[in-house]
């Protein structure tokens, strides 16, 4: 099946220590994006990246850093300096980082502070 | 920022009848997506329209844009117990960053 995963589906994180959520796709994107999503709330970017071995801050990228090694892999990591990391985060990707791209999502992770 | 902004925040309707959303933006754009998010899922695309368009159609959705207002509107016709969701619109201007509303959720009663 194409498509986009995203793992694990639940994460919990202790005080003071860094966690890393995995993205993959099979669907041959060049563009890739995370998102943070409270509830009640819309979606906000984190980070984003048009092709591998680049990416781009995106309006709320304190505390959250990624890398983009390979194509259908784009992991983020929260790092102790966010302060309030828990939400939903959405894993998405488009064939590429254009205008009038339609971005296909991952069914997210959920993240929890212990 | 967010640019898009969704009304109603909810709306409850009884199965076949229609559901109407709206969405409000502020600056130009080059097109508005409208994405579907069943509960503790990911979104779904639903449809695109881009900045010289009216109105398209896809199955039971009809969305229009008037760019003179600033506004789209999503329309459900004949609604379905499975539509029950939160829909959300999305503008991206001219980079490829979209940028998403609150959104609306829907209840639609069976």
């Amino acid at each position: 099946d194409g498509g986009i995963t995203q793992s694990p589906k639940y994460l919990f994180r202790k005080e003071g220590q860094n966690v890393t959520l995995s993205c993959e796709q099979n669907l041959n994107h060049d563009a890739m994006y995370w998102y943070r999503q409270d509830p009640g709330q819309g979606l906000r970017l984190i980070y984003y990246s048009q092709i591998v071995n680049d990416f781009q801050k995106g309006d709320i990228a304190e505390g959250y850093s990624v890398s983009r090694e390979k194509k259908e892999s784009f992991p983020l990591t929260v790092t102790s300096a966010q302060k309030n990391p828990t939400a939903f985060y959405l894993c998405a990707s488009s064939i590429a980082a254009g205008v009038s791209e339609t971005q296909y999502f991952g069914p997210g992770t959920r993240l929890l502070v212990l | 920022s967010q640019q898009g902004e969704e009304d109603p925040q909810a709306l409850s309707i009884q199965e076949g009848e229609n559901a109407t959303m709206n969405c409000s933006y502020k600056t130009s754009i080059n097109n508005l997506q409208w994405y579907r998010q069943n509960s503790g899922r990911g979104l779904v695309h639903l449809i695109l329209i881009r900045s010289n368009e009216r109105e398209k159609h896809s199955g039971r959705l009809r969305v229009t844009l008037d760019t003179s207002k600033k506004s789209s509107s999503l329309l459900i016709t004949a609604s379905r117990a499975a539509d029950t969701a939160s829909y959300f619109c999305a503008t991206q201007g001219g980079s490829e960053k979209l940028v998403f509303g609150k959104g609306t959720k829907l209840t639609v009663n069976p």
